[in-house]
């Protein structure tokens, strides 16, 4: 049961290029977060979605996409990457709609040339 | 737009003695919850106490909510140095935002 999966655990863009970030769960749980942490920012909320096949935009949504493929993996993609999206990015899910409890992936280091 | 903001940023006690960190809030809220953040590593869920409740205890946990203040304390008891962690505090209040996480309090516990 290996939980919320991210990869990859390190990239660096240059300026201007693309990547998507790939999260998968195996708890069949039907929230699933990308979130974002800077140092002295705390976390701070990209885009979730509550189930299969939707989508929401949360408090920094600018310079992002995401897909929810299918119960268990929710990307996130930067379609031109800026050096200010240069920041750990957490993929986290949990069984309802409740935010009562949240279960995170290990990051991605992402940096941003 | 942060919600909670923790006290203090950096702790540092020694190995067998009480750590207490407190997390102020702006609006009402559901429930408050506290996360660890080991270094390099994705936050792990604690506790939540929600609105209703005035404190809480999770084995070696004791988390206290003040509504009327807006304010929660975490109290780790006889620290070891596994607590060695980062800790934040996250609000839920109904909003599109979802859980709002505060900065963090890093809290170092010396053998």
């Amino acid at each position: 049961n290996a939980g919320v999966t991210q990869t990859p655990k390190f990239q660096v863009l240059k300026t201007g290029q693309s990547m998507t970030l790939q999260c998968a769960q195996d708890m069949n749980h039907n929230s699933m977060y990308w979130y974002r942490q800077d140092p002295g920012m705390g976390l701070r909320l990209i885009y979730y979605s509550a189930s299969e096949g939707t989508t929401d935009k949360g408090e920094v949504p600018n310079g992002y996409n995401v897909s929810r493929l299918n119960k268990r993996e929710f990307s996130l993609r930067l379609e031109s990457a800026a050096p200010s999206q240069t920041s750990v990015y957490f993929c986290a899910s949990e069984p309802g709609q409740l935010n009562e409890k949240l279960f995170f992936g290990s990051g991605t280091q992402l940096s941003v040339l | 737009s942060q919600q909670g903001e923790e006290d203090p940023q950096a702790l540092s006690i020694q190995e067998g003695e009480n750590a207490t960190m407190n997390c102020s809030y702006k609006t009402s809220i559901n429930n408050l919850q506290w996360y660890r953040q080991n270094s390099g590593r994705g936050l792990v869920h604690l506790i939540l106490i929600r609105s209703n409740e005035r404190e809480k205890h999770s084995g070696r946990l004791r988390v206290t909510l003040d509504t009327s203040k807006k304010s929660s304390s975490l109290l780790i008891t006889a620290s070891r140095a596994a607590d060695t962690a980062s800790y934040f505090c996250a609000t839920e209040s109904g909003g599109a935002q979802k859980l709002v996480f505060g900065q963090g309090t890093r809290l170092t516990i010396n053998p």
